[in-house]
């Protein structure tokens, strides 16, 4: 079935530091792909979205480039900042529309001013 | 006001007791979810409903229930809680109009089984 592995955490950064977290997937067919965060105390919201294979999602800095070949999804930021703290998941969408957002386990990030 | 909302934020239980988790939505979205989710696992999926009369479980559907009473209403029972049950609990809706992959949450219930 459809998964999406993501690297472990927790990533501990200074400020203004560069982010890479990675995300892998195995799925049938073309998956959306997206990344959520969860910021301390709430519910996940989405970051960034890609629908289909070269799509680069961005949003607040943070950008994921749909990359079929190497089915990756690695979300990168130039210059973390504090506020950039939290949890961050990876989930896709799979294309045989089982109707469901399959996560990966979430990587946490913490950022020293 | 949010736009999907749980209630209670937090609960504390005792093991045994029948506890009832609510989610109410004005997204007008059709499809509703719960999922659970605990400390280096993610979050899994107990059950999902496309609209009011299509309810499916989820991974982890064990031990759960579930009632889509209405369109903007989906509540989540524990019929007898157990300790490892504790976890935080989210609600999230899509629209299937949409596309249905873009899910929104609501802020979590933290329950806890004593």
């Amino acid at each position: 079935g459809d998964s999406v592995t993501q690297m472990e955490g927790p990533v501990t950064l200074s400020e203004e530091a560069f982010l890479t977290i990675n995300c892998t997937y195995t799925a049938t067919g073309y998956p959306s792909l997206f990344w959520y965060v969860q910021y301390p105390g709430e519910g996940l919201q989405l970051l960034l979205k890609a629908t289909k294979a070269d799509d680069k999602g961005s949003n607040k800095g943070f950008e994921a480039t749909y990359r079929k070949e190497t089915t990756s999804f690695h979300l990168e930021k130039g210059s973390v900042q504090v506020s950039d703290s939290a949890v961050y998941f990876c989930a896709l969408f799979g294309s045989g529309n089982t109707g469901k957002l399959i996560f990966g386990q979430g990587t946490t990030l913490q950022v020293k001013p | 006001d949010a736009d999907v909302t749980q209630t209670p934020r937090n609960r504390i239980t005792k093991t045994g007791k029948r506890i009832m988790l609510e989610c109410s939505q004005t997204k007008g979205h059709d499809r509703m979810y719960w999922y659970r989710q605990d400390p280096g696992l993610g979050l899994q999926l107990i059950y999902y409903s496309f609209d009011v009369k299509d309810i499916n479980k989820g991974e982890i559907s064990d031990g759960y229930s579930v009632s889509r009473q209405a369109q903007a209403k989906f509540s989540l029972s524990l019929e007898s809680a157990i300790p490892n049950q504790t976890a935080l609990y989210f609600c999230a809706t899509s629209d299937s109009r949409q596309g249905a992959y873009e899910q929104y949450f609501g802020p979590g219930t933290r329950l806890t089984v004593t």
